[in-house]
């Protein structure tokens, strides 16, 4: 059955620090793509990343990077220098082509940076 | 342009009564999904929509919620005789469905937070 699971509940660090953040995946299916939502305490959910089962490289963008890991059914999401803005929950997502694409989400990791 | 919008952002509403939540997809997206975000549960998908047909209404919690799709745009969450665990933030989102096999990113509304008192 598909899942998705981020350990981690909520980690705090301190402004210009690196974090990352970890996302491990079930699935049976071929064809999958998997994402990343931040959701600020603003509350809307808004898209980072999406990568499909066929493409592990990797993507950086600015200070935000994934690492996606076939062989260990991972997508690890790191921000670099992290700034106080960066503070929300992230969930990462898992969609499959079996499944009407429909997003089956992670519980989510609250990350806190501080001043 | 426009991205998803919901209405109402916020409803109370007494236990027992219906309500119906709305949701305007992004123009051209063929997609729309429902999903509800509570506290135990998390996000949980509802409804999947691709046109005005509902392929998978897998994640309906009971048969008190239905939900309806006009036009290949507006939908109706429709939640009758309301409970209190009915109470989460309900998102709706839309995407565009270019070809079989593949999917594009769904792109998320700011939802509409119930509570049943």
């Amino acid at each position: 059955a598909q899942k998705v699971t981020q350990a981690q509940t909520e980690i705090s660090v301190v402004e210009k620090e690196d974090v990352t953040l970890d996302c491990v995946y079930e699935t049976r299916d071929t064809t999958y793509y998997l994402f990343w939502y931040k959701q600020p305490p603003s509350g809307e959910l808004v898209f980072l990343i999406r990568r499909n089962s066929f493409d592990e490289q990797n993507e950086i963008s600015g200070r935000y990077s994934w690492n996606f890991q076939k062989s260990t059914s991972s997508f690890n999401f790191t921000i670099t220098a992290s700034q106080v803005v960066d503070s929300a929950v992230y969930f990462c997502a898992l969609s499959e082509m079996d499944s009407s694409y429909k997003l089956i989400f992670g519980s989510g990791t609250r990350l806190l940076v501080r001043p | 342009g426009a991205g998803v919008s919901q209405s109402p952002s916020n409803k109370v509403t007494e236990k027992g009564k219906d309500v119906e939540l709305r949701c305007d997809p992004i123009s051209g997206h063929t997609a729309l999904y429902w999903y509800r975000q509570s506290l135990g549960q998390g996000l949980e998908f509802l409804i999947y929509f691709q046109g005005n047909s509902a392929p998978d209404k897998s994640g309906l919690p009971s048969d008190r919620f239905s939900a309806e799709r006009t036009g290949g745009s507006v939908s109706t969450l429709t939640i009758q005789r309301t409970q209190q665990e009915d109470s989460a933030v309900y998102l709706c989102a839309s995407s565009q469905r270019p070809a079989y096999g593949l999917t594009d990113t769904q792109y998320f509304g700011p939802g509409t937070r119930l509570t049943v008192l």
